[in-house]
This record gives structure tokens, sequence and C-alpha cells, in this order.
């Protein structure tokens, strides 16, 4: 069974700065998909980033880059210019094909003004 | 751009008592999600339904049922609700083009007291 862990509970940074969120997973699978969902306090679930697990390329959409190092199972979401709207809980987020999605834990950040 | 819908947002309850969650996926999306996230927990996969057919299942109690409609709706039933069915519940839809992107709704409260 596919494993998602999320090491870090709670992180918390100031305005501006650059944060980096730490995923590892665990699967047999070589196809899959990766995902990272913000979760703010409307508990919403939006989602932030994905990437194929048969792209080499590191996935990126704005202030949102991942580290992607697939030999390693790790999955890292990097937020630069972290901004007050920031502040939430994220997920990182499992799934192969058209099947369930499997969460990690939970790392509920916060960015101070 | 339509999302899904979720009805009612919030739902209060007596133990023992029944609940229904309704969901309206994404236009053209063919597959809904039902996922159950427990106060300070990550979300956990209820159900799924493809094309009006069960596709797979998780970790949903038997008080439980669920069903996709001709419409692609699909409703949650709850029966002998106890207290520890209080939580947020997802739902999301996917389509077969890109079936590993999931989007959620806004979600259902559910309060049992």
């Amino acid at each position: 069974a596919q494993t998602v862990t999320q090491s870090q509970p709670e992180m918390s940074v100031q305005e501006a700065e650059t944060v980096t969120l730490s995923c590892t997973y665990d699967t047999s699978e070589s196809n899959y998909y990766l995902f990272w969902y913000k979760q703010p306090p409307s508990r919403q679930m939006i989602l932030v980033i994905r990437q194929e697990a048969y792209k080499q390329q590191n996935a990126t959409e704005n202030r949102f880059s991942v580290n992607f190092q697939k030999a390693a199972k790790s999955f890292s979401l990097k937020i630069s210019d972290s901004q007050l709207g920031d502040t939430a809980m994220y997920f990182c987020a499992f799934i192969q094909g058209a099947q369930k999605l499997v969460f990690g834990q939970g790392t509920r950040l916060t960015i101070n003004p | 751009a339509a999302g899904v819908i979720q009805s009612p947002r919030h739902l209060i309850k007596e133990k023992r008592e029944t609940a229904t969650l309704k969901c309206y996926p994404i236009p053209r999306h063919d597959t809904v999600y039902w996922y159950q996230q427990g106060p300070g927990q990550d979300p956990q996969f209820l159900i799924s339904f493809y094309e009006k057919m069960q596709s797979d299942k998780g970790s949903i109690p038997d008080r439980f049922s669920a069903q996709q409609f001709s419409d692609y709706h699909s409703e949650l039933n709850m029966s002998s609700l106890e207290l520890g069915d209080s939580a947020l519940y997802f739902c999301a839809s996917s389509s077969q083009d890109r079936e590993a992107e999931q989007f959620f709704g806004p979600g259902t409260r559910l309060t049992v007291l």
C-alpha cells in the first residue's frame, strides 16, 4: 500500500521568506502522480501543484515549485516570497491513475507579518 | 468555471439519526470520490464511483452507503450516526482525460450531537 509522510507538523516563517515543506512517500509503482494541496482556514481543498512521476522536470506554478527526487521518493514544496495568504495546512498527496488520493498528515504553515 | 457543488454545507444531527449528503460534480466529469476529514486529520478516502458503478472502496463503515445517479450526481447516506462521524465530508470529481486530477467541493460539515 502507498503511504505518504510529512515529518513537519508545523512551520512558521516571516513574510517574504522562502520556506520548504517536506514529503516522502512509499510505492512500488513506477507511474503515479504527486500533489500538494492547500487547506486554508475555510477548509477548502485547493490544488497547489502537481507532478507526474514520469517527468524529470520539476513542476513550477508561480511562487510554488517542487523538488521531485524519484529515486529517493521525496517530493518537497518550496514557496518563494511567502505571503500572509499562504498561511494554511498543506497536504502532500499521492495517486496512481484514477484511484484514491492518499494524503500525508499535513504541515501547518504560518506566515508571520 | 463550474466547480463541485456539495449540499448541505452544514448539517447537525442527533446520535442514531440518518443523514444524506449530496454532491454535484463538475459538468462532464464522470468519476466521483468521497473523503472524510476528522478534526486535525488528513482526508481519508471512503468510496468512489465511475460511470455510476462503484470503482473503489476505502474505510467506509457499513452504516454508510453511496451511489451515483444517471446525471452523475452522488449521494452519501449515513445511518445510525455516531459522535465519531462528526467530520468534514468532501466530494471530489475527475474526468478520464485528466484522471489523476481531482477537484474538491467545499465540503459538508457534519456535527453529530
